[in-house]
């Protein structure tokens, strides 16, 4: 019964190349994102998606692009992947604040998914 | 602006000692909320707790004990009696709220914490 889950879990491929990374969240959350871990384990966020909605995006290339055909899905396509693509990306879901109030509630965060490009 | 410090790169202590993670946050916000995080080797991140601005009781969960301060924004996090089972990077997180009730979190930098038998 896993909460949050990403495929693939390893991703090894030739620079250049288009790959994808899906990620399902079985919450019932309505906010889903995606988080960029490099190198260094510096955690960072890319994308945030609400009720099919883009609500952030922290200014990612475009050769990424990010797509929510649900509220419970959250996929990642990488276009023309380059070295410093390579990285662990999480996928994450919470639920959004209500109205005024802030949202207090934590992410939960899938398993990762390591790429590295070649 | 948003940040999170966490000073202490690495850490390593002997098994059975006690051991504080330090955290330090800036924030524009009067209502927020600070979470740790652990990342075993395993790499995944496993939430460990939330904290609201409002609230500066400190809080212990077993051998894990939270020391929230605003007068100096930090969040310090301890473990009692450490075991090699809590080796792993611990990073503590500061939410950042968008209008429309959104938020992101903002992570520091990580402290590897190795705990030796």
């Amino acid at each position: 019964d896993t909460a949050v889950s990403q495929t693939p879990k390893y991703l090894v491929t030739q620079m250049g190349n288009d790959k994808s990374i899906k990620c399902e969240q079985n919450l019932g959350h309505d906010t889903m994102y995606w988080y960029k871990q490099d190198s260094k384990k510096f955690l960072k966020i890319m994308f945030s998606y609400n009720n099919k909605e883009l609500i952030i995006n922290e200014t990612v290339p475009n050769r990424f692009s990010p797509k929510s055909p649900d509220k419970a899905h959250l996929n990642l396509h990488i276009n023309s992947l380059e070295l410093g693509d390579s990285a662990v990306y999480f996928c994450a879901s919470s639920h959004r604040g209500q109205g005024a109030q802030r949202p207090s509630h934590e992410q939960f965060f899938g398993p990762g998914t390591r790429l590295t490009v070649l | 602006a948003q940040k999170v410090t966490q000073a202490q790169t690495e850490i390593s202590v002997v098994e059975k000692e006690d051991v504080t993670l330090d955290c330090v946050y800036e924030t524009r916000d009067t209502t927020y909320y600070l979470f740790w995080y652990k990342q075993p080797p395993s790499g995944e991140l496993v939430f460990l707790i939330r904290r609201n601005s409002f609230d500066e009781q400190n809080e212990i969960s077993g051998r894990y004990s939270w020391n929230f301060q605003k007068s100096t924004s930090s969040f310090n996090f301890t473990i009692t009696a450490s075991q090699v089972v809590d080796s792993a990077v611990y990073f503590c997180a500061l939410s950042d709220f968008f209008s429309g009730g959104y938020n992101k979190l903002i992570f520091g930098a990580g402290t590897r914490l190795a705990v030796h038998p």
